[in-house]
């Protein structure tokens, strides 16, 4: 069975930073592309970043370039996504998300962490 | 543009079949995906590439596109069906747009 269990989430302080990761099992971790996704409180879905396969190619969202910096560790079963310079807009849960084989939906969800930017 | 446009509220009577929209220039070249989210419960996938049903999705869930519009179909709407429901498209650049969503209330 896939499963995708985030953690890390939390009360941060704006300009703050905050590691989330995503732990894998399964599936071949290594096979699949990778995504975070978050959701505002009573919003919708935002898409957040993407690694492929390897870790040499990401893309961001024009909301999450420069401050966000998604990684992976294949090795380890692992998704992350560094977060600096946290603003109250980006308080969310974050979802982490498998993509289908070589695929170009959202197969698998974790269940989320709530990250909440505040002072 | 690569936005997607749905409407923010939709109601059906129980037994009957609704059809969600999804608007967007994107989706004369891309596929839409759909996503059922319960409340609070990550989105589940119900609808990929236009018009295929993951196993284990019901078949009263189907999907179609016309031009700039994709549909998310529900025939015979049940109790549980109420959630909201989003479409989604994967560009050739990696980089993913969601619609706003709808919210289907059943009746």
């Amino acid at each position: 069975e896939v499963q995708l269990v985030e953690s890390g989430g939390g009360l941060v302080q704006p300009g703050g930073s905050l590691r989330l990761s995503c732990a894998a099992s399964g599936f071949t971790f290594s096979n699949y592309e990778m995504n975070w996704v978050r959701q505002a409180p009573g919003k919708g879905l935002e898409w957040i970043s993407y690694i492929s396969i390897s870790g040499d190619s990401t893309y961001y969202a024009d909301s999450a370039k420069g401050r966000f910096t998604i990684s992976r560790d294949n090795a380890q079963n692992s998704l992350y996504l560094q977060m600096n310079s946290l603003r109250g807009d980006d308080t969310a849960v974050y979802y982490c998300a498998r993509d289908g084989y070589n695929s170009a939906y959202f197969k698998n969800w974790g269940q989320g962490t709530l990250v909440t930017v505040s002072s | 543009s690569s936005e997607l446009t749905q409407d923010p509220a939709v109601s059906v009577a129980l037994g009957q079949t609704v059809r969600i929209t999804c608007q967007g220039d994107s989706l004369r070249t891309y596929h839409a995906n759909w996503y059922q989210q319960k409340p609070g419960q990550a989105p589940v996938l119900v609808i990929y590439g236009n018009k295929y049903r993951p196993s284990g999705i019901p078949d009263r869930f189907s999907g179609s596109s016309s031009g700039n519009t994709g549909s998310l179909t529900i025939t015979g709407a049940q109790a549980e069906d109420e959630a909201d429901y989003y479409c989604n498209f994967r560009d050739n650049g990696n980089y993913r747009v969601f619609g706003g969503g709808t919210k289907l209330t059943v009746l």
